[in-house]
């Protein structure tokens, strides 16, 4: 089955420096990836839909300087925290969109990677 | 805005018990409804899903039918065994070629014992 695979599980960090967080779609093409943020006991808030090529489009309330997106191929995207705060901990995971039509509807997700700002 | 609201856990059930997680959903077009799966350590992964009102959508045992008229995607299986163990999710788009995010609910955390 289609495999996402999203690196580092588990990054502590120190306040003030920048955490890089990748997701690859390891054995299909992704037009689109998708990140999410989960806090605890909350449900996965997505935060920035992000096409091949192009830049992400942000969900409002979302800051686009501190979250930088990048999707430079067809596998892989990845997530900037900038200047990262305590209050950026969380858990980030990420989905990809198969390119193949008849499966254009389902998001293959990432493990997902636990932020955790000192 | 659309929203997902799905019965809070833990959820405790002996092995071969039936077992039902409630799913409701606002939306304001016809979504595409979902139940993902999360085991631990695991990425979510796909359950099953339903495009249009009155499919029904099953894998594993599991099955959930989209109820326009109630707006619910309710999820069940007649006999869960310990492997089930896990965080379900329900959730829904918009996009009918999956161009959009998905909106989830908060999930549910289904415990079954021996």
């Amino acid at each position: 089955g289609a495999v996402v695979s999203q690196h580092p599980s588990w990054v502590i960090c120190k306040s003030g420096t920048s955490v890089k967080i990748e997701c690859r779609s390891l054995d299909f093409q992704a037009t689109t990836m998708f990140w999410y943020r989960q806090f605890p006991k909350q449900s996965l808030m997505l935060m920035a839909t992000s096409n091949e090529g192009s830049k992400a489009t942000y969900e409002q309330g979302v800051e686009k300087d501190k979250f930088l997106i990048n999707h430079a191929s067809l596998t892989l995207s990845t997530l900037t925290v900038t200047s990262a705060h305590p209050e950026d901990s969380s858990f980030y995971i990420c989905s990809a969109r198969a390119r193949i039509y008849s499966a254009k509807n389902i998001q293959y997700f990432g493990a997902g990677t636990r932020l955790s700002v000192l | 805005g659309d929203s997902v609201t799905q019965m809070e856990g833990p959820v405790t059930l002996s092995e071969e018990a039936f077992l039902t997680i409630n799913c409701t959903y606002t939306a304001t077009g016809y979504p595409s409804l979902f139940w993902y799966v999360q085991y631990p350590g695991e990425g979510l992964q796909l359950l099953l899903k339903a495009t249009k009102a009155d499919d029904k959508g099953s894998n594993k045992g599991f099955e959930a039918t989209y109820r326009k008229e109630t707006t619910s995607f309710h999820l069940e299986k007649g006999s869960v065994q310990v492997s089930d163990s896990a965080v379900y999710f329900c959730a829904l788009n918009l996009g009918g070629g999956g161009a959009d995010g998905l909106t989830f609910g908060k999930g549910t955390h289904l415990i079954i014992q021996p």
